[in-house]
């Protein structure tokens, strides 16, 4: 069965560093999204992506957040200088569709520690 | 706007009982609603999802839920819980055009023996 693939799996950095984790979504899928949660707090809805261009993105993803699908299969976040409460677990989606109805496939996380 | 509240952080039942996690959804539109669950290590996975029509729903692994919208709950249900069955479970909703998920803060189910 497909699946949505994240690497890596834990990442940990100093806080001002770049990060980029990587994605490889479903590859008949033409929706990406980003989620974030931070430990103990809901999944919060980040970015989504469609036709290499961000459709929608939340009040969290500011100026320091960046999204690129530099191929045809991956599909990256890229935090530009981390801060402490960067520290959480990121999912990658990808969807067939872009109504609401449409299943989102989620891979299984980027830990990610700022220290 | 769009908000889902799941009422308990944590439900821990016996194998063979009844598992009953609460998920009530607030929202503007009509909404779109999910379960899904995280084993550990795992990523999201899709139990089951309300669009339109039947209101129950039937998923994997035995789950079903009711979309109830004069309560405005979507409560997952299971008649006999299996010990396999522990794991993390998530309400979510959206609507309409917005494909964007909200979720609720999860559940942990924990099973035992």
């Amino acid at each position: 069965e497909p699946e949505v693939t994240q690497t890596p799996s834990h990442q940990v950095t100093q806080m001002g560093q770049e990060v980029i984790l990587r994605c490889v979504p479903i590859s008949n899928h033409l929706y990406f999204y980003w989620y974030r949660q931070i430990l103990g707090q809901k999944v919060e809805f980040l970015v989504s992506f469609y036709n290499n261009e961000i459709s929608e993105k939340s009040e969290i993803f500011d100026d320091q957040f960046s999204v690129e699908r530099p191929d045809g299969s991956n599909f990256t976040l890229k935090i530009r200088s981390t801060k402490l409460e960067d520290s959480a677990m990121y999912f990658c989606a990808s969807s067939a569709g872009g109504f609401g109805y449409y299943e989102q496939y989620f891979g299984p996380g980027t830990r990610l520690t700022v220290t | 706007a769009q908000s889902v509240t799941q009422l308990g952080s944590h439900v821990s039942v016996s194998e063979g009982a009844l598992v009953l996690l609460r998920c009530n959804y607030s929202s503007s539109v009509p909404p779109y609603l999910f379960w899904y669950v995280q084993y550990p290590n795992q990523g999201l996975q899709l139990l089951l999802k309300y669009t339109t029509g039947a209101t129950l729903v039937k998923g994997i692994n035995g789950f079903e839920a009711e979309f109830k919208k004069s309560e405005t709950s979507f409560h997952l249900t299971k008649p006999s819980a299996h010990m396999s069955d522990a794991a993390e479970y998530f309400c979510a909703s959206s609507g309409g055009s917005n494909y964007k998920l909200t979720f609720g803060k999860g559940t942990l189910l924990t099973v035992n023996p």
